[in-house]
C-alpha cells in the first residue's frame, strides 16, 4: 500500500539557517512525489513535484527536493530560511492511473529570529 | 474562476443535521478530489471524480457521506446525520485528469472548515 512518512512533527530553525524536511514513501512503482505548503487558514500550495528525470527538482520560493530511490526518500531543502516560510509542509505521493494523492502527516516549521 | 473555489469557508452545524459542501473546480479540469483534514493530520482521501462519475470512493468513511458531480464541474459533498467526529477541514482539489504525468498536478481550494457541535 502507498504511504508517506514525515518523521518530524515539528521543526524550529533560525532565520537564515538551512532547512531539511524529511519524507519517506512506500510505493509499488515509480512514484510521483510532491511537496505542498499550507499557511494558517490557507489552502495547500504546491512547492515542487517530481515525475521523472533529474532527481534534484527546483521549486518555488527557493525550495528544492531530491528524489533518492535507494532510500525511498524525497527530502525538501532550502539553503536559507525566511520568517515567511513558517508553515505546515506536506509530502505527498500520487499514482497517475488512480490520480490519488497520499499525504504525510505534515511537518510544522517555526522560524525564530 | 482562476482557482478552486469552496463554499462556505466555515460551517457550524448541530449534531444530527445534514450539510452540503460545495466545490467549484478550475474550468476544464476533469478530475476532482475531496479530502478531509483533521486537526494535526495530513489530508485524507475521500473520493475522486473523473468527469461526472465517482472513479474511486474508497475513502468515504461510511454511508453518511456522499458526493455528486452531476455535470462534471461543480461537486457537492453531502454529510447526513453529522457527528462531532466529522469536524474537520474539507478540501477540494482539481486536476486535468488522467493522461501524462504532468496532468496529475492537483490544485487545492482553501477548504471548508466544518464544526459539528
Amino acid at each position: 500500500a502507498q504511504s508517506v512518512t514525515q518523521p518530524d512533527i515539528h521543526i524550529t530553525v533560525s532565520e537564515g539557517a538551512s532547512l531539511e524536511l524529511r519524507c519517506n514513501y512506500s510505493y509499488g512503482a515509480t512514484p510521483y512525489l510532491f511537496w505542498y505548503v499550507q499557511s494558517p487558514g490557507q489552502g495547500l500550495q504546491l512547492l515542487l513535484k517530481y515525475f521523472s528525470g533529474d532527481t534534484l527538482v527546483q521549486g518555488i520560493k527557493g525550495f528544492e527536493a531530491e528524489f533518492k530511490r535507494s532510500q525511498s526518500s524525497f527530502n525538501l531543502r532550502k539553503p536559507s530560511v525566511h520568517w515567511s516560510d513558517a508553515a505546515e509542509y506536506f509530502c505527498a505521493v500520487g499514482h497517475w492511473t488512480g490520480n490519488q494523492f497520499y499525504f504525510g502527516t505534515g511537518t510544522s516549521l517555526t522560524v525564530i529570529p | 474562476g482562476a482557482g478552486v473555489s469552496q463554499t462556505p469557508s466555515n460551517k457550524v452545524t448541530e449534531k444530527g443535521k445534514y450539510v452540503e459542501l460545495r466545490c467549484d473546480p478550475i474550468s476544464g479540469h476533469t478530475a476532482l478530489y475531496w479530502y478531509r483534514q483533521s486537526l494535526g493530520q495530513g489530508p485524507e482521501f475521500l473520493i475522486y471524480f473523473q468527469g461526472t462519475g465517482a472513479a474511486d470512493d474508497s475513502g468515504l468513511p461510511n454511508d453518511r457521506f456522499f458526493a455528486v458531480r452531476p455535470e462534471g464541474s461543480v461537486s457537492t459533498l453531502k454529510i447526513q446525520r453529522t457527528e462531532r467526529g466529522d469536524s474537520a477541514v474539507y478540501l477540494c482539489a482539481s486536476s486535468l485528469g488522467q493522461g501524462s504525468g504532468m496532468n496529475t498536478e492537483a490544485f487545492f481550494g482553501q477548504g471548508t472548515r466544518l464544526t459539528v457541535v
